[in-house]
Order: structure tokens, then sequence, then C-alpha cells
């Protein structure tokens, strides 16, 4: 019942570097696309969040692109840092009730 | 304040054994979600609360699951007749409404089904 494909599944990147992790969902009817963010033993953390009426969103070092045409949406972190390494869900819903996550990607920023 | 919290952090049974996992929501939150997570994938939607009744229990994997929250508050997710593929981390969330912007998790149940 994958409603919602992310990639990639691992990401390394240097201090400093953008990283981009994809998403893509199929349920049309979905409104509403956070992304979290989960350090081991925690539970999932809500990083940002867009909805279909706007095609980005920026939050500090965080944006999420949003493409509705091609049901996409993508986070990047700017200037990522070592304090980033974790692992981020993508996510979809509607009406932000039953959930659909992706796989996550884990990553690891190394200093 | 206190965020979610859920017990027992860690639960171990046998096969065939009956489970129950607690979730303490935020106070004055009066949406309740419950997920499943296994290793090395994302949270799967089990079953959604707003007060005491069950909103959308469309997640459920089968009729050994049943969740409740009698009071609109504390809510429990019961499985019957545990089998080992049962095992994952159950997480709980809760929100100030159904439908509201942030779903705040607990840590989650770690229950292994020997």
């Amino acid at each position: 019942q994958q409603q919602v494909k992310q990639s990639p599944q691992s990401l390394i990147v240097q201090k400093g570097g953008i990283s981009i992790i994809n998403c893509a969902y199929e349920n049309t009817a979905f409104d509403y696309f956070p992304w979290y963010q989960q350090f081991p033993g925690k539970g999932p953390a809500l990083l940002i969040a867009i909805r279909p009426d706007v095609s980005e969103k920026k939050e500090g070092r965080f944006t999420i692109s949003f493409n509705k045409s091609a049901k996409q949406f993508s986070l990047h972190i700017m200037d990522s840092q070592p304090g980033d390494s974790a692992t981020y869900f993508c996510a979809a819903s509607k009406r932000n009730n039953d959930m659909r996550f992706g796989a996550g990607t884990r990553l690891t920023v190394k200093p | 304040g206190a965020g979610v919290s859920q017990t027992p952090s860690n639960k171990v049974t046998e096969k065939g054994k009956y489970v129950e996992l607690r979730c303490d929501p935020i106070s004055g939150h009066t949406a309740l979600y419950w997920y499943r997570q296994s290793l090395g994938q994302g949270p799967e939607f089990l079953i959604y609360f707003q007060g005491t009744g069950a909103a959308d229990d469309s997640g459920l994997p089968n009729d050994r699951f049943f969740a409740v929250r009698p009071e609109g508050s504390v809510s429990t997710l019961k499985i019957q007749r545990t089998e080992r593929g049962d095992s994952a981390v159950y997480l709980c969330a809760s929100s100030l409404w159904a439908g509201a912007d942030t779903q705040y998790f607990g840590p989650g149940t770690r229950l292994t089904v020997l």
C-alpha cells in the first residue's frame, strides 16, 4: 500500500553542502505534505510541511519544493550540519489524518 | 510541558500471547493516532481517534488488533494472538484536533514477538 515513494534510501553529504531528498505520491486527494525528522530511539518530529496551493516553502535552512502536476515534492537542506544526521520521512495525507509515510532517507553529514 | 508518553518502552512476548500498549497524549489534545514502524520503514498508519471515538480504523491489519480511548485521553492498543510478524515499533501521536497541522509523536513501544 505504498502510496508515497521516497528516494534516495541513504545520502552522504559533506558539512556545508546541500542535501536533497525526493518524494512522489499517487493519490491526488492528498492535501498536506509534511517532512519528519527522526533520531535513533525517538519518534518522528515535524520539520516542515506544505499544502498544494504553494510551490515552495522555506523555514531557515529547510525548503520544500512542490510540483503538483508531477505529483512530486522534495526537501532541500542548505548548509547541512553534522547535527542534521538523522532519518527523514516524507508523508502525505488528506486533512492530516491518515498520513502515509515514505520509506525514509538516512542522511549522514560528514564533518 | 510533557510530551506524548508510551509504556512500556519495550515489550517481549511469545507467539500467541495478548499484549496491551499504552499511550498518554499531550494534555488537551483531542486527536490521537497509532502507527506501526517496521525496521527500516516509515510509520504505517493504523487508527486515529477524535475524542473517544475511532474516526478511521482502516489501517488496522486484521481483527487481532483493537484500540480504545474510553475517556478521550489515554489510549490502549490491544493485540490478540500475537504473531512474529507483529514485531515492530508502535508509535503514538497526538494533535490539538483531528487535522491540525502538527502531530506530536511519542518515543514508541518496541514489541518483539518470539
